[in-house]
Order: structure tokens, then C-alpha cells, then sequence
């Protein structure tokens, strides 16, 4: 079963505008952290911010902050002020306390920038 | 601090051939792991090693894939013979941590094609 899901293939914004990125999980385990990954088209994986799932406010880092809602189980991560080089693929990953190391992908989402 | 190094960044081999990968991870991260993503599909966890040791190689699709961590630094992924569908990027991530708070930090991949 799909663990992560980002239903946003892909979306434009306009430059200093912000954008928010949908991301559900499903997890029956109570201790869990819910990742961004930022791919810009040179490949590289960037992390961006995390949320755990005991943490009682929202995380915060820098232009990108995450609207945790533990009870719609939904991490939309939101980007402030958007700028060109933004645009890149978004992943939302989830760990699961109980799996250890593995780190489950959504689908991720293209988002492009544009002036 | 250096951060998670793959080398080659592209392969482009034979079916039938044999390609290694290696991963580098960040100095002093006992916690490494492969994953891949094949054209079109989610990004999907191969394995995780800590230290030298496979804590968990659920992800590892058959027997031609053999992932090894010798004295528990650098590792390789020996692809032995590769078919049409191992093309794909392969990352490399490592993190101090293996518990769900712990970020996974990724190299920029190899992007490996299967002729």
C-alpha cells in the first residue's frame, strides 16, 4: 500500500509568490518523521526540513515551513516567497519508527518558477 | 564537511555486463543506504548497512544486485549481469542516526543506462 502521497505532478508559481505542496501519509506507527527533499534537474537530493510526529509545532526553515496535520495525517510543505531557483522535483519521505532505517518517497511534485 | 560522494555520476553499459557503484558517505555516519528510481517510477529503498553489517536488504530486487561495506566506510553496489530494467539513478545517503528523527543525507546519484 501507497505509503506517501503526493497527488501534485507538477505546478507553476510565479516568482515571490509562495506555494504550498500537498503530502498525505498513511502509518499506523505513533513514532514517525515526515522528511522534504528538494531535486533540482542537477540530481542532487537536498534535505530540506523535517516534522516529527511528536512535535507539537510546526517545523520552520528558513523560506520553507511545514503544515503538519497529525489527525488528516497531511505534511503540506509551504515555500515562502518563491524564487527561480526553486524550481526543482519535491519529494515528501516518511520513517517509521518501527522499519528502522527505511525512508519511504512520495511520488514528488515538479514545481517551476516563473518571473 | 564533505558530503555523500557516488562515483561514476553516469554508466551506460551492455546488457549482460557488470557495472559497480560506489558510495562515499559523510565522514562518521556508521547508518548508509542505497536506494534507486527507475524512469518514471518512486524513488525505493534497496538496503541499509551499519557500520559493515546489512541491517535490513528488503529492498533488494534479486540476486544480481550484491551491496558491500567493507570495514564499515565507503560501499559498492555491483549490478552482475545488468538487464534493460536496472536503468535508473542509484543513490547513496547516509545519516548519523537510524531512528525516525535522523535526516538522510543523499549524494547526487549515479545515473546508470542499460543498452
Amino acid at each position: 500500500a501507497q505509503k506517501i502521497t503526493q497527488t501534485q505532478p507538477g505546478m507553476f508559481v510565479q516568482e515571490k509568490e509562495a506555494v504550498t505542496l500537498d503530502c498525505t501519509y498513511d502509518t499506523s506507527d505513533p513514532s514517525y518523521g515526515l522528511f522534504w527533499y528538494k531535486q533540482p534537474s542537477s540530481g542532487e537530493m537536498i534535505f530540506l526540513i523535517y516534522q516529527g510526529s511528536y512535535d507539537q509545532q510546526n517545523a520552520t526553515e528558513g523560506r520553507y515551513s511545514l503544515n503538519f496535520q497529525k489527525a488528516r495525517k497531511s505534511a503540506n510543505l509551504v515555500i515562502s516567497a518563491s524564487q527561480l531557483g526553486d524550481s526543482a522535483m519535491y519529494f515528501c519521505a516518511m520513517r517509521e519508527g518501527s522499519s528502522w532505517g527505511k525512508l519511504q518517497f512520495g511520488a514528488g511534485t515538479q514545481v517551476v518558477v516563473t518571473p | 564537511e564533505a558530503g555523500v560522494t557516488q562515483f561514476p555520476s553516469h554508466s551506460v553499459i551492455e546488457k549482460g555486463q557488470t557495472v559497480t557503484l560506489r558510495c562515499d558517505p559523510i565522514s562518521g555516519h556508521d547508518n548508509l543506504y542505497w536506494y534507486r528510481r527507475v524512469m518514471g517510477k518512486e524513488i525505493k529503498f534497496l538496503l541499509h548497512f551499519v557500520k559493515e553489517s546489512k541491517q535490513d536488504e528488503s529492498g533488494m530486487p534479486n540476486n544480481r544486485f550484491l551491496a558491500e561495506r567493507t570495514g564499515g566506510t565507503y560501499s559498492t553496489l555491483k549490478v552482475q549481469p545488468a538487464e534493460l530494467e536496472d536503468s535508473g539513478v542509484y543513490f547513496c545517503a547516509s545519516s548519523q542516526g537510524s531512528s525516525y528523527n535522523s535526516p538522510l543525507h543523499f549524494g547526487n546519484g549515479t545515473r546508470l543506462t542499460v543498452t
